[in-house]
């Protein structure tokens, strides 16, 4: 139980172009959701947190317009980065909180994503 | 302001070395430290959440502690699958606050 899944795991694009990223929770429900950013050999860097209903909170620093984010559903939440440049490509991993059940409050992290901009 | 810091930043022992990863927090209110483990290229792998002070828990050759100022991954008799980055994090107050991060530490357990 408990999984997070991330679709797609690998994407490469044009430059100006625009990618989606799905995360789903499969077995439990998420009232909120999580997205990170991470550079080679460094840790995890937050871009925003998601909350289903409701409009996404960005870190400071983060482009709202540029990382678009839906939480429309308690499993689903997505990323869209728009008008994508090669400064923009990295590994975007989505969390999960559980918001019900015996695993309430824990955060599990999907798979990642790694976007290439060329 | 709420920090995270764990050490040592990179451990190599050898197969059957048995040591321990630190983390140390200074926040306004612990709600949860979580453990982590991050495998190259792939998303952080649930490991652990301890609640509060004298807590322990255990999973195959690892084994979590808290205390009110830090906690501890123990690690027994490693083997070589057991490398990878050990991510510390601290939930603070109540609501849907993220998860504080430490920078993590990188370990090698070499044959």
């Amino acid at each position: 139980g408990a999984v997070v899944s991330q679709h797609p795991s690998r994407v490469i694009c044009k430059s100006g172009t625009s990618v989606k990223i799905e995360c789903r929770s499969l077995d439990f429900q998420a009232t909120t959701m999580f997205w990170y950013r991470q550079f080679p050999k460094q840790s995890l860097m937050l871009m925003a947190t998601s909350n289903e209903g409701s409009k996404a909170t960005y870190e400071q620093g983060v482009e709202k317009d540029k990382f678009l984010i839906n939480h429309a559903s308690l499993t689903l939440s997505t990323l869209t980065v728009t008008s994508a440049h090669p400064e923009d490509s990295s590994f975007y991993i989505c969390s999960a909180r559980a918001s019900t059940g015996g695993i309430y409050n824990e955060q599990f992290f999907g798979p990642g994503t790694r976007l290439t901009v060329l | 302001e709420d920090q995270v810091t764990q050490s040592p930043e990179a451990l190599r022992l050898q197969e059957g070395e048995s040591s321990s990863l630190n983390c140390s927090y200074t926040v306004s209110g612990l709600r949860g430290l979580f453990w982590y483990r991050q495998d190259p290229g792939k998303g952080p792998e649930f490991l652990f959440t301890l609640y509060s002070a004298g807590e322990e828990k255990e999973k195959e050759r690892l084994k979590a502690t808290l205390t009110k100022k830090e906690s501890f991954l123990h690690i027994t008799a490693p083997k070589p699958e057991d490398s990878a980055t050990y991510l510390c994090a601290v939930r603070v107050l109540s609501g849907n606050t993220p998860l504080v991060f430490g920078k993590g530490t990188r370990l090698s357990v070499i044959a």
